[in-house]
């Protein structure tokens, strides 16, 4: 596809139950950004994957939440018993940047997966 | 702990009218600034980049760069209702973090 794919679109899950969000970057993109974004709030960074380097996890919440970027490409981000606190939109964003230039910092957005902990 | 600070707002202003958005960040050595524009319901999306210190203009928007101060600016001339959205200003260290955004609204 011409953008950034993000699935489920929605997801309704139980407190403590396990979730698996998708996203499938741009074709050529080596840089994959996971963030969350509450109601009415900002973006919160959660992860970033650059190329084959070790990705940067540092916005991770807790140990609970984990996420892998297969072949360079796909990404999913899991996670595992989920709380109410939870419940947000998980945006994940895609660009291109290559090494010893300046990031044009254009990051494409997927249309993101809502979750919802009950 | 990088950190990005905007007025929540939110900003009202006139049909017309400048609206001005403010941001400053902590992390002393970034390099690169963005301004991005999120429409309710919907994802951001780009609309300024600035690396210089100094203004850069495209059309209505004037981001404004200040290193010293760690300081980005955001200026809409001539605000038009289709602009009311949230601006969020995003630091990128490769590691691109945002603010928590504001809120501008421009009544007719």
């Amino acid at each position: 596809g011409a953008g950034v794919s993000q699935s489920p679109s929605n997801k309704v899950t139980e407190k403590g139950k396990d979730v698996e969000l998708r996203c499938d970057p741009i074709s050529g993109h080596t840089a994959l950004y996971w963030y969350r974004q509450s109601l009415g709030q900002g973006l919160e960074f959660l992860i970033y994957f650059q190329g084959n380097s070790a990705p940067d996890k540092s916005g991770l919440p807790s140990d609970r939440f984990s996420a892998e970027r297969t072949g360079g490409s796909v990404s999913t981000l899991t996670i595992q018993r989920t709380q109410q606190e939870d419940s947000a939109v998980y945006l994940c964003a895609s660009s291109f940047w290559r090494r010893g230039q300046t990031n044009t910092g254009e990051l494409f957005f997927g249309e993101g997966s809502r979750l919802t902990v009950l | 702990q990088k950190e990005v600070e905007q007025n929540s707002g939110p900003l009202s202003v006139p049909e017309g009218a400048i609206a001005s958005l403010n941001c400053t960040y902590s992390d002393r050595v970034s390099q690169s600034f963005f301004w991005y524009r999120q429409y309710s319901g919907k994802s951001p999306e780009l609309i300024m980049s600035i690396y210089s210190n100094g203004d850069k203009e495209d059309g209505r928007f004037t981001a404004q760069l200040n290193k010293a101060s760690q300081y980005v600016s955001l200026l809409i001339r001539d605000s038009q209702p289709s602009d009311s959205a949230t601006y969020l200003c995003a630091v990128n260290d490769n590691d691109m973090r945002f603010g928590a955004g504001t809120r501008l609204t421009v009544k007719p």
